[in-house]
């Protein structure tokens, strides 16, 4: 166990539905990070926050966002769906953003999104 | 941007045998981490070892090792005396030193099944 968890474990929807999948990152650490990994894309970055706010953006479609609360779970919301949606989402999380010890990022066990 | 290769989609070993993960990467940067990250069949993403690019020496963790090229940009895991656990897909992560760049980017995996 990783110390971060996410929920749902499954969520199936339908094309043009909006769902939010959330994040919550282990004791203490400050950042997170969301990940895609579908068929075709392999694992993609997609965004992370650092203490509430937006520190880098990957590949994030304009159909998704994110945000980092004042207790830092992490929501991200994805709208307009589309099968090719269909995807684990990955979220971690480390204790910030230094160098210090390689800052280690810390999977939960995922969000699997079935759009039908 | 950084790129991440492993060549080797899938790979398969006798239990007890020893076999060897190719990674190639590509970067200008001269300070950076490399990763191997397993994924076994729960979908869990479990970091197994960690390499720091300035570090010549290479990273050992009881049975897995790395063979760090820094010149050739190559980083392969060798994982001895396997195990039927070990069976699983296997990825290689780059992760810049930049603190404005902490996402990992993936190679696109190898599976690797163990054969009893």
């Amino acid at each position: 166990d990783s110390g971060v968890t996410q929920t749902p474990k499954h969520l199936i929807t339908a094309t043009g539905q909006r769902v939010t999948l959330r994040c919550s990152p282990r004791s203490g650490d400050l950042s997170v990070y969301w990940y895609q990994q579908s068929l075709d894309q392999g694992l993609q970055f997609l965004i992370q926050y650092y203490n509430g706010e937006e520190r880098a953006k990957g590949n994030i479609l304009e159909r998704f966002s994110a945000q980092q609360f004042p207790d830092l779970h992490s929501e991200l919301n994805l709208s307009s769906l589309e099968l090719g949606d269909s995807a684990l989402y990955f979220c971690a999380s480390s204790v910030g953003i230094g160098t210090l010890a390689g800052n280690e990022q810390f999977f939960g066990p995922g969000t699997r999104l079935t759009v039908l | 941007a950084q790129t991440v290769t492993q060549s080797q989609p899938e790979m398969s070993v006798q239990e007890a045998e020893t076999v060897t993960l190719s990674c190639t990467y590509d970067t200008s940067e001269s300070d950076y981490y490399l990763f191997w990250y397993k994924q076994p069949p729960s979908r869990q993403m479990i970091l197994v070892i960690r390499q720091e690019a300035y570090k010549q020496q290479n990273a050992t963790e009881n049975r897995f090792s790395v063979n760090f090229q820094k010149a050739a940009k190559s980083f392969s895991l060798k994982i001895s005396d396997s195990q039927l656990g070990d069976a699983a897909m296997y990825f290689c992560a780059y992760r810049s030193r930049d603190q404005g760049a902490q996402k990992l980017v993936f190679g696109q995996g190898t599976r690797l099944t163990i054969n009893p």
